[in-house]
């Protein structure tokens, strides 16, 4: 299996800008996660799907930030417009479901920097 | 406050032990994680240890479960600089999703 597979690697882009962050999960797993990474304010979850459905968006910070999941085997997280402020790494994970002892799998993680 | 608590840093020298700490607050988790960062990459499990046990070993590596005190912590014996990474402590509660710690980077010196 390819694992979790994220994209863009790198993502450089102006104050203002619509960006796209794609994840694709690893087959069979029915939960996804979108993860914030920064140095002030460590791993933050900002929203997780079951079966394609989301359950908890509480940390999605603003009404900037928006994440869909229409089919089992892709997810985005936009950000428009975005802010240097969003500038992080922004990390998707999946599971195979949450019931006992499920680790999460996560990508590479998709570098954001807002100028 | 967090639920689950790590000091940012850690800094050893290759060849020493290096102990990760971590507390969490829910007296009901389940499952105690440690995951590794590595510069660039997403994080991996490394190991976990089961809410009714005390200890866990796996080769240089010994996890300490204290339920009493809530605390948590990761023991790498001989520690290497290819193990210079962020530590994350997890906790999960049954069928909760985990809460993540901050994360501890340990910084290992030749």
């Amino acid at each position: 299996d390819a694992g979790v597979i994220q994209s863009p690697r790198h993502e450089v882009t102006e104050m203002g800008q619509e960006v796209t962050l794609r994840c694709k999960p690893i087959s069979g797993h029915d939960y996804l996660f979108w993860y914030r990474q920064t140095m002030m304010r460590g791993l933050e979850l900002l929203i997780y799907f079951n079966n394609n459905v989301p359950i908890d968006d509480s940390g999605m910070p603003e009404d900037r930030f928006s994440a869909k999941m229409p089919n089992a085997s892709f997810s985005t997280l936009k950000i428009q417009p975005s802010e240097p402020r969003d500038s992080a790494v922004y990390f998707c994970a999946s599971s195979r479901g949450q019931t006992t002892n499920e680790k999460l799998f996560f990508g590479s993680g998709t570098q954001l920097s807002v100028l | 406050g967090e639920d689950v608590e790590q000091s940012l840093f850690l800094s050893v020298r290759e060849g020493d032990s290096s102990v990760i700490n971590c507390t969490y607050t829910d007296s009901s988790s389940t499952y105690l994680y440690w995951y590794k960062q590595e510069p660039g990459a997403g994080l991996q499990l490394l190991t976990y240890i089961f809410s009714n046990m005390d200890m866990k070993q796996d080769q240089r590596l010994t996890v300490l479960l204290n339920k009493k005190d809530k605390h948590l912590s990761l023991r790498i014996a001989d520690t290497q600089t290819g193990d210079s990474a962020i530590y994350f402590c997890a906790e999960k509660v049954g069928s909760y999703i985990p809460t993540f710690g901050r994360g501890t980077s340990l910084i290992v010196h030749p």
